[in-house]
């Protein structure tokens, strides 16, 4: 296991289509979080798993995004009707949480992120 | 609420120079901060973390409650110390500032 992975790097549709992208997280990572950036902005949260359940949904994840890990292993993120907006990259990042005085002592470990761009 | 912020867009210091990128952050319980560096062209990788004190490349952060601040620091700056660093609070999840750009001038 080499870190997370993330696929496609790049994603270049045009406005109205859906994507979708995926995450691999590392194995022993219950937790998976996707994120958004755009040029000159930190990330910003949009959501994340424990196992295969949805714990937080971002106030920014439109009606639009949504995002599944059925298995609590890997994730995809789809966008359906994407607009100009939505370009941007789309970063995954996974942790370990385990009990409560357990807690991942290196943060999170991050993908090289899928850029999108609407065109 | 969560909130971290970075007042600095952009830092530009001299090879040999000190360093410090500033951190201020909000959280109304114990916060848990963490520096994240981005290289050109590489993906986001944690640098430091408060908990281990520790010193990573040179650089070392000290969290001050009183100020609620988490600056990064390094006595001399190095060329390839020139990246984007993030400063970040986790709670549920992680909260990022929007960065600061380091270029180290040689």
């Amino acid at each position: 296991d080499t870190g997370v992975s993330q696929d496609p790097r790049h994603k270049i549709t045009k406005r109205g289509q859906n994507v979708t992208f995926r995450c691999d997280p590392i194995s022993e990572h219950n937790r998976l979080y996707w994120y958004r950036q755009t040029l000159g902005q930190g990330p910003e949260f949009l959501t994340y798993f424990q196992n295969e359940a949805q714990l937080e949904k971002s106030r920014l994840l439109s009606d639009r995004f949504s995002a599944e890990r059925p298995k609590g292993s890997f994730s995809t993120l789809e966008i359906q009707r994407t607009e100009q907006g939505d370009s941007a990259m789309y970063l995954c990042a996974s942790s370990r949480r385990g009990g409560a005085a357990y807690r991942s002592p290196w943060g999170y470990t991050f993908g090289s992120g899928t850029r999108l761009t609407v065109v | 609420a969560q909130r971290v912020t970075q007042p600095e867009k952009l830092l530009s210091v001299f090879k040999g120079a000190p360093v410090e990128l500033k951190c201020n952050y909000s959280y109304s319980g114990s916060p848990e901060l963490f520096w994240y560096v981005q290289y050109s062209r590489q993906r986001l990788q944690l640098l430091l973390r408060h908990i281990s004190r520790e010193s990573i490349k040179g650089f070392t952060a000290d969290l001050n409650k009183g100020e609620t601040s988490f600056h990064l620091k390094k006595p001399f700056a190095q060329e390839e110390d020139s990246a984007m660093y993030y400063c970040a609070l986790r709670a549920q999840k992680l909260v990022f500032g929007q960065g600061t750009r380091l270029t180290i001038n040689p």
